[in-house]
Parts: structure tokens; sequence; C-alpha cells
């Protein structure tokens, strides 16, 4: 069965703080690794990786895939309140019209 | 701009009820999905479709069917409600090539239905 499990499921920091958000997988035919944002409506792209060590960076985000050990892990500096969200991992597989396979989500509050 | 358009936002319903939740696209996308959300179990995938009348089950089919008569429109079916499908549901669509065709591969998601089944 493809499973995708992401922790902390809930995490509370102060604005200013670095957070790290963690993503490990286990799934036949991987094809890409997703990260998603959500905040009260529909869930909004944040990066796609499909090869191992090489960071994608937006801004205070960025991420990074591990294909050997099956995990990912999206970092956030220097968070602000309008970072709070829940972010949510998923797998795209090579089958099934490349569906994708989620995590539970991470839900992230900052405090001011 | 893309857009995935869930015709309701909030509905409520009583158990036995049959339920209607539609999903319009715009994109031109050949892949559809139908998602449910539901608090520390994340998305979990009902049905998709990759083309025009095809659907296949997802994880969680049971209870669900799903309706593809046109390429723009895609469309979730509860026969009879239960109180256990009071969720958060989403429709997204993504094209059937991406990569090096173009495009990141990422699902386009609409703003969601939420079901509450008394």
């Amino acid at each position: 069965e493809d499973k995708v499990v992401q922790s902390p499921l809930s995490l509370v920091v102060h604005e200013g703080d670095t957070v790290t958000l963690n993503c490990s997988y286990e799934v036949t035919n991987f094809r890409s690794l997703l990260w998603y944002k959500q905040e009260k409506k529909a869930p909004t792209f944040l990066f796609m990786l499909t090869s191992s060590g090489i960071e994608k960076k937006s801004g205070r985000l960025s991420s990074i895939l591990d294909k050997k050990e099956l995990f990912s892990i999206l970092n956030i500096t220097a968070t602000q309140t309008g970072d709070s969200a829940v972010y949510l991992c998923a797998v795209s597989l090579l089958q099934g019209a490349q569906k994708l396979v989620f995590g539970q989500g991470t839900r992230l509050t900052i405090n001011p | 701009d893309v857009k995935v358009t869930q015709s309701s936002r909030y509905l409520v319903k009583r158990t036995g009820e049959k339920v209607f939740l539609e999903c319009v696209q715009d994109m031109d996308h050949e892949n559809m999905f139908w998602y449910r959300q539901d608090p520390g179990l994340g998305l979990r995938l009902i049905y998709f479709s990759y083309d025009v009348k095809m659907k296949e089950k997802g994880d969680i089919p049971e209870g669900y069917s799903v309706s593809r008569e046109k390429k723009e429109r895609f469309s979730l079916i509860l026969e009879s409600a239960s109180t256990n499908q009071t969720s958060m549901y989403l429709c997204a669509s993504r094209p059937r090539f991406f990569g090096r065709a173009g495009g990141t591969g990422e699902l386009f998601f609409g703003e969601g239905s939420r079901l509450t089944v008394l």
C-alpha cells in the first residue's frame, strides 16, 4: 500500500522562528513529490521535486528530496503569521493517471 | 487564469438523501480527481478519471460513484448519504502530459465543498 507520512502533525512557534516539516514516503512507481500550502480554501502549490539533493527555493521557503532515504523536508525561515496553514506533502505515482497520494498534513501555527 | 469550480461550497443533507457534487474545470485537462479531507487523515482519493466516460476507483470508493460525460465536468454522487460521509470534498484536475511537455505536474484544486450529513 502506498503511504506518505508527515511529521509533526501540529507545530506552534513564534514569529521569526525557523521550522522544518518532514515528509517520508513508501510508494511503488515514484514520479515526484509535491508540497502544498492550505489555508482556509483550496491547497496552493509550493514545490515539485523529482531529483535528489537539489534544493528548490522560493523566498523564505525551501525544500529538498532524498530519494535514497525516501523523505523530503520543507524549511521556512523567519516565519510570519501569514505562514500559518496546513502544509501538505504528496507523492505523484507513475500509474493511475499519475494520481497523488497525500500525507496527513502538518498544521503550522505562527504566534506573533 | 486556471480555474476549477465546485458548484456548492456548503451543503447540509439528511441521512439517505442522494447528493450530487459538481466540478468543472476550464483548462482542458484530461485527468480529474475527487478527494475527501478529514482532520488527521489528510486527503484521500475517492475516484479519478483520465478521460471522458473513464473512471477508476481510488482508495476509498465505497459509498460513492462518479460521472464524466464531458471532459470539463466530473461529478461525485453519494447514492444514499450517511453521517460518516460528512467531510470536505475537494475536486482537482491535471493535464495528462507535463514535465518535459510543460507544466509542473501539480494538481489544480477547487475551493472545496463542505458536506454535513445529519
